[in-house]
């Protein structure tokens, strides 16, 4: 049973990067996508991007110019850093796990909440 | 990017109703739809995969339908734990999209 957990600063200051780690444990990382969501307080879920387990990476247009999602699979981890992030930033983000039907998400991370403010 | 609209946006039911609810994506996505659970607090739970397949460990009163454009997901007798947002998504391409959320409340 893979189990996934975030940790990160729960507090970010405006113009700076928001960086994420999300450990992976009781499985391979192998033949999946790992993603990065998030939701803003009282919102719906938006989709940041994923890493397949080969390194490769899709990110949502949205936010493309300021995601950058890297993964090693010697530690069974992967990150999300988001650079200039403002208050829209502010969100409850989660890691998941994912195939081709399931992605982003047959397994999730519990989410950790990130508030943007200085 | 494939847009998906859920209606209706709340519903309220008691426990044993049979509730269904539906999501509509601005384009074909033959079969690449999931339909979550989330709980406050909780992180969404994958309920439904491929519009119709039963993600392990749920519970058989969950059903899924449709292909296209168009989904429903069903719960044939609620229970008071299924009180929660449900939200379809879609699988076809990236971004990946999700939609705004059917929340079922207690009659």
């Amino acid at each position: 049973q893979v189990q996934l957990q975030e940790s990160g600063p729960g507090l970010v200051k405006p113009s700076g990067t928001l960086s994420l780690t999300c450990i992976v444990s009781g499985g391979s990382m192998n033949s999946h996508y790992w993603s990065w969501i998030r939701q803003s307080p009282g919102k719906g879920l938006e989709w940041i991007g994923h890493i397949f387990y080969t390194g490769s990476t899709t990110y949502n247009p949205s936010l493309k110019s300021r995601v950058t999602i890297s993964i090693d699979r010697s530690k069974k981890q992967f990150s999300l850093k988001l650079t200039y992030v403002t208050a829209a930033d502010t969100a409850v983000y989660y890691c998941a796990r994912g195939s081709r039907y399931t992605q982003p998400g047959d397994s999730w991370g519990q989410g950790t909440l990130v508030i943007v403010s200085s | 990017d494939i847009q998906m609209t859920q209606s209706p946006s709340s519903l309220a039911a008691s426990v044993g109703d049979a509730v269904s609810f539906t999501c509509r994506a601005s384009q074909g996505i033959d079969n690449y739809l999931n339909w979550y659970q989330q709980r406050p607090g909780e992180a969404p739970k994958l309920l439904i995969y491929a519009a119709s397949y039963l993600q392990s460990g749920v519970p058989s009163r969950f059903s899924g339908s449709g292909s296209g454009t168009d989904f429903t997901l069903t719960i044939s007798s609620l229970q008071p734990e299924d009180f929660a947002t449900y939200y379809c998504q879609q699988s076809l391409s990236t971004p990946l999209t999700f939609g705004g959320g059917t929340k079922v409340e207690i009659k």
